[in-house]
């Protein structure tokens, strides 16, 4: 079992609907981080998370320590939010080691 | 402040041969990670160099290797090239926790 699952791996929606993506881990953390990877390969830091929830503009993202937790949260989708999204783990060493889930392929169509 | 830079950033070889890739951190930034990316195997990490020291290291073999200048830039050096080491190579640089990625080197080997 990996140490960080996603679900789902693919999700296809239509324009205006609200997304949620989940990122499960087994492992204690300091950090999660949410990253976008568009078609082309750039990898962009969305969130790093370590307690609570943080907004920024249309995406939300909210961590659950105890649970093991943590959801993206897309407003208002776009089809510009079409991208791979990626949940990723550091440690609790701390070491930048970042351990990664499978990614969201995720779809908003016109 | 100028973004993680990676060169080059595409390179075609063939099995056999080496291959050494160069990542200038954003300024200040003293720690740098590097990552693999297949499409089999996801995003893997590979090696993390902190103020010319290597902090950590990935499940990979001998034949990767890297590491950092006084300046913080860093390579990676891949010797006797397989089919199977064909990805995508990203860097990484942080201060604290959040990490910056560079664009990618993408290497294919023939």
């Amino acid at each position: 079992k990996n140490e960080v699952e996603q679900s789902p791996q693919n999700l296809t929606a239509q324009e205006g609907e609200f997304i949620t993506i989940n990122c499960s881990y087994s492992v204690g953390i300091s950090a999660l981080h949410w990253l976008q990877q568009h078609p082309g390969g750039g990898i962009v830091s969305l969130f790093m998370l370590s307690s609570g929830k943080k907004k920024h503009g249309r995406l939300i993202a909210t961590i659950n320590i105890q649970e093991k937790h943590s959801s993206l949260h897309i407003t208002a989708s776009h089809p510009r939010d079409s991208a791979v999204y990626i949940c990723a783990v550091i440690g609790i060493q701390g070491a930048q080691k970042l351990v990664f889930g499978q990614g969201t392929r995720l779809t908003i169509n016109p | 402040k100028a973004g993680v830079t990676q060169t080059p950033r595409y390179l075609i070889k063939t099995r056999g041969q080496q291959v050494t890739l160069s990542c200038s951190p954003i300024s200040g930034h003293r720690s740098v990670s590097w990552y693999q990316q297949t499409p089999g195997q996801g995003l893997q990490f590979l090696f993390e160099y902190f103020s010319e020291t290597q902090r950590n290291k990935g499940n990979f073999p001998g034949r990767f290797s890297g590491r950092q200048f006084s300046n913080s830039r860093s390579e990676m050096n891949v010797s006797t090239l397989e089919l199977g080491d064909s990805a995508l190579y990203l860097c990484a640089s942080s201060s604290g926790l959040e990490q910056f990625f560079g664009p990618g080197t993408r290497l294919t080997v023939l």
